[in-house]
């Protein structure tokens, strides 16, 4: 059964501070990673996308990604109120399908 | 065009109705998706869509039955659904080849 983990959360970070939300995931033959912000009543919003070992930074996001260890994490710079929300790690599933395996999210807190 | 669109927002049926809920996009992708979201949870994939062609289907009852019409539109039909199909439905499209997922907004459902 390929798995992708999180720890649920709450995490709560005070306005301004480095959130850093990590994941990990069991099959090693997975390539593409993603990064959803799903706000409560929403759908979920695709922020980061990694494909290669390293960090990879959009603005105030920092994927990186550390196959070897089959890990993934997300640090949010500067964060703000705005930022609360739950953060779903997905993995491809691999292989020839367009699968994505979703962990069960992080629940992000910025306190003002 | 960058946006995944789906109808109606919000559905309340009842057990005997036969309902469908509508998907559609304009950024040329070649796979689309049907989710199931529970709250609380991740997205569970239903359907998946390449090219036209189902190309997975993740064991769900025939009470859910998809059609892709073109390469822009996916319909799920409902019909005879029990209260516990109640949940938020997300399409999505990607491409094939990077799987980058970009969601719909969901139509939220009420089965009573």
């Amino acid at each position: 059964q390929k798995e992708v983990e999180q720890n649920s959360g709450p995490l709560s970070v005070p306005e301004g501070a480095i959130a850093s939300l990590n994941c990990t995931y069991s099959d090693r033959v997975s390539q593409s990673f993603f990064w959803y912000r799903q706000y409560s009543g929403k759908s979920p919003e695709l922020i980061m996308s990694i494909y290669s070992n390293g960090d990879k930074e959009d603005g105030r996001f920092t994927a990186q990604l550390n196959k070897a260890s089959q890990y993934v994490s997300l640090l949010i710079r500067d964060s703000q109120p705005s930022d609360s929300a739950t953060y779903l790690c997905a993995v491809n599933g691999g292989g020839a399908t367009n699968k994505l395996i979703f962990g069960t999210g992080t629940l992000l807190a910025v306190q003002p | 065009d960058t946006e995944v669109t789906q109808t109606p927002k919000h559905l309340v049926m009842g057990m005997t109705n036969k309902k469908s809920l509508k998907c559609e996009q304009h950024m040329g992708h070649r796979a689309m998706y049907w989710y199931k979201q529970k709250a609380k949870k991740p997205p569970e994939l239903m359907f998946v869509y390449s090219y036209e062609k189902l190309s997975i289907n993740e064991s769900v009852p025939s009470r859910f039955s998809p059609e892709c019409p073109n390469s822009s539109l996916l319909n799920l039909h409902l019909h005879a659904l029990q209260p516990e199909d109640s949940a938020l439905y997300l399409c999505a499209s990607s491409s094939i080849e990077y799987n980058e997922q970009f969601f719909g907004p969901g139509t939220r459902l009420t089965v009573l």
